[in-house]
């Protein structure tokens, strides 16, 4: 099926390590995204992908990292987890129509844990 | 303060009755809203776009859009048990050119058989 997989959906992760989430795409978009959302914020832009070779801070980047690998995939690496980053964290990818991004579609996200 | 400001509910209708959520926006360079429903533990899933003022009707879902008021809202008809959902409000982001979404915190609706 055409979408957005994320891997992987659930982690627990104790404080200090580091883990890269993978998301990948397969309807040929240009544009891919992180967010996080958590209770009482919403979802926050963590960094995102215009194009392939191209990568922007978002919102809240601290602590974070990301990789554009190809036109499908854009991972997002967390060098020295820490408990304020435990949340559910979403992929995204959309195609831009007159500048404007069209239609996010998203992953089912994955729930981490920082303990 | 947010680019996009939404009510968190929640609000609770009957079954049968019109759901109307509202949101608000702050940047007047912004032309263009979305709005995602967001069941408990999935992702959020695009159910409306908006480009231009007035009202844009797909089946029981009505998107408005004020841009003198900055204002945007979804109106729901014949509401069902299974629209209960958060329901986000996004627009285009000013601090990214316009290229990424900001969304609001979401309204909790629920209907009640």
């Amino acid at each position: 099926n055409a979408g957005v997989t994320q891997t992987p959906k659930f982690q627990v992760l104790k404080t200090g390590q580091s883990m890269t989430l993978q998301c990948a795409q397969d309807m040929n978009h240009n544009s891919m995204y992180w967010y996080r959302q958590d209770p009482g914020m919403g979802l926050r832009l963590i960094y995102y992908s215009a194009s392939e070779g191209t990568t922007d801070k978002g919102e809240v980047p601290n602590g974070y990292n990301v990789s554009r690998l190809n036109k499908r995939e854009f991972s997002l690496r967390l060098e020295s987890a820490a408990p304020s980053q435990t949340s559910v964290y979403f992929c995204a990818s959309s195609e831009i129509l007159g500048d404007i991004p069209y239609g996010y579609t998203f992953g089912s996200g994955t729930r981490l844990t920082v303990v | 303060q947010k680019e996009v400001e939404q009510n968190s509910g929640p609000l609770s209708v009957p079954e049968g009755a019109i759901a109307s959520l509202n949101c608000t926006y702050s940047d007047r360079g912004s032309q263009s809203f979305f709005w995602y429903r967001q069941y408990s533990g999935k992702s959020p899933e695009l159910i409306m776009s908006i480009y231009s003022n007035g009202d844009k009707e797909d089946g029981r879902f009505t998107a408005q859009l004020n841009k003198a008021s900055q204002y945007v809202s979804l109106l729901i008809r014949d509401s069902q048990p299974s629209d209960s959902a958060t329901y986000l409000c996004a627009g285009p982001h000013p601090n990214s050119g316009y290229s990424t979404l900001t969304f609001g915190k979401g309204t909790m609706l629920l209907v009640s058989p």
